[in-house]
């Protein structure tokens, strides 16, 4: 089974720039979520989705910041206007299940490496 | 609150050593999971194991072992006869049962030399 796909693998855009971040979770998972990784605060989480639907985005650093689902299988994270702090690896992850007292694991993408100059 | 420790930021050892990983977490809540993950130089976070806090029982798969102890609040991590492959990030996280967050902690940067 193919397992969560994130694209791209690298981006490096000037500052001020959008930039757009895909992921495609692992058929059949109902919960997708958005994690942002840097040196200094380790892993976040920016969001999450259940069945499309945003359920917290409380992560979510600021108004340039935005997230969608558009259907089961794609969702994107936007980030407009780009700035250098935003630079850090973003992951995607999937589950399916994670109600109360679940405990399946999330299952993480590649990540992708943004570097805002 | 729920909170996750890895007091070790980095380890290094020779190959065929074996290792231990730290990892203290946390809460009060009585229902929780903890799970590790690895997260090699290629970048990307690999599941590897989950435990239920009802669920006590020590955990061995091939080289690796997990140490599961509520007394101490500790959940720690072994490999046995490391390899230069198990040269990674390591990373504990702890979820509650009624919560849907997942913290994870600061993560153990495992180099194993040959």
């Amino acid at each position: 089974d193919a397992g969560v796909i994130q694209s791209p693998r690298h981006e490096v855009t000037e500052m001020g720039q959008e930039v757009t971040l895909r992921c495609k979770p692992i058929s059949g998972h109902d919960y997708l979520f958005w994690y942002r990784q840097t040196m200094m605060r380790g892993l976040e989480l920016l969001i999450y989705f259940n069945n499309n639907v945003p359920i917290d985005d409380s992560g979510m650093p600021e108004d340039r910041f935005s997230a969608k689902m558009p259907n089961a299988s794609f969702s994107t994270l936007k980030i407009q206007p780009s700035e250098p702090r935003d630079s850090a690896v973003y992951f995607c992850a999937s589950t399916a299940r994670w109600g109360a007292n679940s405990n399946q694991p999330q299952h993480f993408g590649d990540g992708t490496r943004l570097s805002i100059l | 609150a729920q909170k996750v420790t890895q007091a070790q930021t980095e380890i290094s050892v020779v190959e065929k050593e074996d290792v231990t990983l730290d990892c203290v977490y946390e809460t009060r809540d009585t229902t929780y999971y903890l799970f590790w993950y690895k997260q090699p130089p290629s970048g990307e976070l690999v599941f590897l194991i989950r435990r239920n806090s009802f669920d006590e029982q020590n955990e061995i798969s091939g080289r690796y072992s997990w140490n599961f102890q509520k007394s101490t609040s500790s959940f720690n991590f072994t490999i046995t006869a490391s390899q230069v492959v198990d040269s990674a990030v390591y990373f504990c996280a702890l979820r509650l049962g009624n919560n849907n967050d997942m913290r994870f902690g600061a993560g153990t940067r495992l180099t194993v030399k040959p």
